[in-house]
Formats: structure tokens, sequence, C-alpha cells
């Protein structure tokens, strides 16, 4: 089955840096990797998604960025703020072949802003 | 819509006993699923459905059944609960995760057996 790692665990940023946090897969049928975010105390929610067919999405400050080749995507948040305090998480999906309805979660990192 | 709604939110339980974390959905969506989060194992697929009547299993089965009778509702029981399955556990759902419409997730339910 697919297996998603991620890196780093935590990563602490200041102020207005940018973070970037990086997964790769082990699917190479794998075709859908979307992200998403889980303040403290609170339930996961989608920021952004990328499909195989489009090497970079971008979101106001958030962008993915895909390389298919070597497998793995990444995950650049800009001019961090306070509230982008928080668990990310990756995740990959083989959307060619029908039927098959697992996402596959990578293990998260927390996300520290640093005022 | 209320969304994804979870129960109970705290549960405590002994070895060996058994209950049910209730989930509900009001956005008519086909997909349903149950995850368990540990620290630092991500999220983890336990069992899931795309529609009323059909489960299969994720990565994590083992000493979870599920039921799907009906769109709204998707049950998950614990028959037998082990100190391994201390976790919180999040149900999601999605329109269809096929189209990959993005999963909507309950407020979670913190579960400890003793």
């Amino acid at each position: 089955g697919e297996n998603v790692e991620q890196h780093p665990s935590t990563l602490s940023v200041q102020e207005g840096d940018s973070a970037v946090i990086k997964c790769t897969y082990s699917d190479s049928a794998s075709n859908y990797f979307p992200w998403y975010k889980q303040e403290l105390g609170k339930r996961p929610q989608l920021i952004i998604d990328i499909r195989s067919n489009v090497g970079e999405k971008k979101d106001q400050r958030i962008a993915v960025t895909l390389n298919k080749t070597a497998k793995h995507f990444s995950l650049h948040i800009t001019e961090t703020q306070p509230e982008d305090s928080a668990v990310y998480f990756c995740a990959s999906r083989d959307i060619s072949n029908f039927g098959n309805e697992k996402l596959t979660f990578g293990t998260g990192t927390r996300l520290t802003i640093i005022p | 819509n209320a969304g994804v709604t979870q129960t109970p939110k705290f549960q405590v339980l002994k070895t060996g006993q058994s209950m049910t974390l209730q989930c509900a959905q009001d956005m008519n969506h086909e997909y349903m699923s149950w995850y368990r989060q540990d620290p630092g194992m991500g999220l983890r697929l336990i069992h899931y459905s795309v529609g009323a009547g059909i489960t299969d299993q994720g990565e994590v089965p083992n000493g979870y059944n599920v039921s799907r009778s009906t769109t709204e509702d998707f049950p998950l029981r614990l028959l037998s609960a082990a100190p391994s399955q201390t976790s919180v556990y999040f149900c999601a759902s999605s329109y269809s995760i096929q189209l990959n419409e993005k999963l909507f997730f309950g407020s979670g339910t913190q579960l400890s057996v003793l």
C-alpha cells in the first residue's frame, strides 16, 4: 500500500518568515495530494490540494509544489502569521483506480510561529 | 447544515467493554470514513463506506466494526475495548471521494481505555 513520509515533525519559524513542509510518497500511481490544517483541539480542514497534471498551485500565502519524478510534494507558507500555528498533514491518493477510496495521510508537522 | 456530528466528545472505558461512536452527516454525502489520530502517527483510516450498505476496511480495521444502513449515519463499534485503542477518533465525509471532493471532519471523540 501507499506510504507517505512527512518532514519535519516540528518546525518553528519567526513571524513573517517562510515555512516549508515536505512529503514523499511511494505509489507512483498516486495523483491527488491534499493538505489539511489542524489547529489545537480542532478538526482537520483542507487548505489546498494539487493534482498530478499541475506542478504548482497557489492560494494567497499558501502554495504547493509537486515533483512526480521524485515522488515528493511540498507546502510553502510565506509571510507567516501567528494564526498559521497548527499541525499540517499531507496526504496522497491514487485516483486513477476507480474503487480505491483510501486517502493516506502523513504523520503531521507541528508548525509554531514565533512572534 | 450541522455538517458532521460526532458523539460522544469524550469517553472512558474499561478493558473489555464495548461501545459505539456515533457519526451523522446532513450533507447527503456518499462517502463516510473513520480515522484514528495518535501522536506521531498521523491520521490512519479504520473503515470507510462509499454508500449505504457498502463498507470496507482501511489501514487499521482490527477491533472495530462499522455498518451503513442509511446515507446519514456511520457508527463505529468497539466490541471489546483494549488500551491500544486509546486515541482520538475522527469521522469524515465527502460528497464523492472519486471526485476528490474535500473531506469534512467531525469534531472528534477522545477515547481512553483503562
